[in-house]
């Protein structure tokens, strides 16, 4: 059971470069999102989506687009990466929202604009 | 706005100790708390708290929730260095997206 798989692990962009971010899961779950990391923040909801055509902003969607054509898939693409978009990004999924089910977690993507 | 404030930031102690991690939370709507750990890579799961005084309790971790007072606190007995991670305590407050707010994170060091 491959759980959340995320690719790619590491990537380097240059600033105004475009780029997505891989998600995909194989547990059915309707909720799906994408989180970041940074050091001192914690992690911050980017996007998110309840089921497959649905998609919805989080706290820090500006930079960022997704689609949810399937309940396996996730991607997110960063449409003019800037600087302040490295990160740690990492892919969430869940039967249900919150208390329902915790969120599955994937290995994470290390993103360094230069 | 949702808080979730986790003391303390950062802590050392010798293998064999016991920690307390703490976990205090504004939210106007709670639901339940959970606790991840996160070592190198994505944070896995520890335990959801839903209700007041009830202890959940995994090994050598346990974890209680005091829905008066507004905190949780996780308990790790006779450390080992392979808990060193960063532990992550989340609210879900049922509000707006996935209703999950997140404290910045204890990050936990056990030294041999």
């Amino acid at each position: 059971n491959a759980g959340v798989t995320q690719t790619p692990k590491f990537q380097v962009l240059k600033t105004g470069q475009s780029m997505t971010l891989q998600c995909a899961q194989d547990m059915n779950h309707e909720y799906m999102s994408w989180y970041r990391q940074d050091p001192g923040m914690g992690l911050r909801l980017i996007h998110y989506s309840v089921g497959a055509g649905i998609t919805d902003q989080g706290e820090v969607p500006n930079g960022y687009n997704v689609s949810r054509s399937t309940t396996e898939d996730f991607p997110l693409r960063l449409l003019s990466a800037a600087p302040s978009q490295t990160s740690v990004y990492f892919c969430a999924s869940s039967m249900g929202q919150g208390y329902r089910s915790p969120l599955h977690f994937g290995n994470g993507t290390r993103l360094t604009v230069t | 706005e949702d808080k979730v404030v986790q003391s303390p930031l950062s802590l050392v102690v010798h293998e064999g100790d016991t920690v307390t991690l703490n976990c205090s939370y504004e939210v106007t709507n709670f639901r339940s708390l959970l606790w991840y750990k996160q070592e190198k890579k994505a944070p896995t799961f520890l335990f959801m708290l839903t209700s007041s005084g009830i202890e959940k309790k995994s090994g050598r971790l346990s974890s209680i929730l005091d829905k008066k007072e507004l905190f949780s606190i996780l308990n790790i007995t006779a450390t080992q260095t392979g808990d060193s991670a960063i532990y992550l305590c989340a609210v879900d407050s049922g509000g707006g997206a996935d209703g999950l707010t997140f404290g910045k994170g204890t990050h936990l060091i056990i030294q041999p």
